[in-house]
């Protein structure tokens, strides 16, 4: 069963526009990881929070981390059509298991 | 890039045959992981390796087996393929756990394995 559900399922937007990806889990975690995927392609590491975490940055990125509701967010600030990618939570739970959510599609129009 | 290399990358096989996909990595991480990839459903853990031959299963490892008989090399073998293990296969090392304390994982490029 899935762990991380990720909300929209799919975003369009214009470039320079933000992108919020949001993601809720049901259990307790370590920590939180963002990747993303290009179509065709694997998938690689954004960001990572952890539990005791509730906000982290890297460049555009943004990621906040709510314990108590369970939930994540992933902000772009000033998206390129080049940011055009799947964006996936992952959560790791204590004992190191990793899983993802389902993802969000996010198009970028230039 | 993380050196992952995964092969075949693409394959079409017949149902009840068996298939092995192959991920070879050289960066002499500690563990490994197939996962697959179906619209709907994210991606899933069917098995992962923490050393040389040690090896667990994961959320939908049925009609699934893995090796391990080098730190380089981790073997997926479907026994006998069916048309619902039509999907992308993802390969992923680690240097430690999971992602505890953050250590980052890596993925190869995938496995794209259609069962007819």
């Amino acid at each position: 069963s899935q762990q991380g559900e990720e909300d929209p399922q799919a975003l369009s937007i214009q470039e320079g526009e933000n992108a919020t990806m949001n993601c809720s889990y049901k259990t307790s975690i370590n920590n939180l990881q963002w990747y993303r995927q290009n179509s065709g392609r694997g998938l690689v590491h954004l960001i990572l929070i952890r539990s005791n975490e509730r906000e982290k940055h890297s460049g555009r990125l943004r990621v906040t981390l709510d314990t108590s509701k369970k939930s994540s967010s992933l902000l772009i600030t000033a998206s390129r059509a080049a940011d055009t990618a799947s964006y996936f939570c992952a959560t790791v739970d204590q004992g190191g298991k990793l899983i993802f959510g389902q993802g969000t599609e996010l198009s970028v129009k230039p | 890039d993380a050196g992952i290399t995964q092969s075949p990358r693409h394959k079409v096989t017949e149902t009840g045959t068996p298939v092995t996909l192959r991920c070879h990595q050289t960066e002499n991480h500690r563990y490994m992981y197939w996962y697959r990839q179906d619209p709907g459903h994210g991606l899933r853990l069917i098995h992962y390796s923490y050393g040389v031959k040690d090896t667990d299963k994961g959320e939908v490892s049925d009609g699934y087996s893995v090796s391990r008989s080098k730190t380089e090399d981790f073997l997926l073998t479907l026994e006998s393929a069916t048309s619902s293990q039509t999907s992308v296969y993802f390969c992923a090392i680690s240097e430690i756990a999971g992602a505890v304390s953050g250590n980052t994982i890596y993925f190869g490029e995938g496995s794209w394995l259609t069962v007819v």
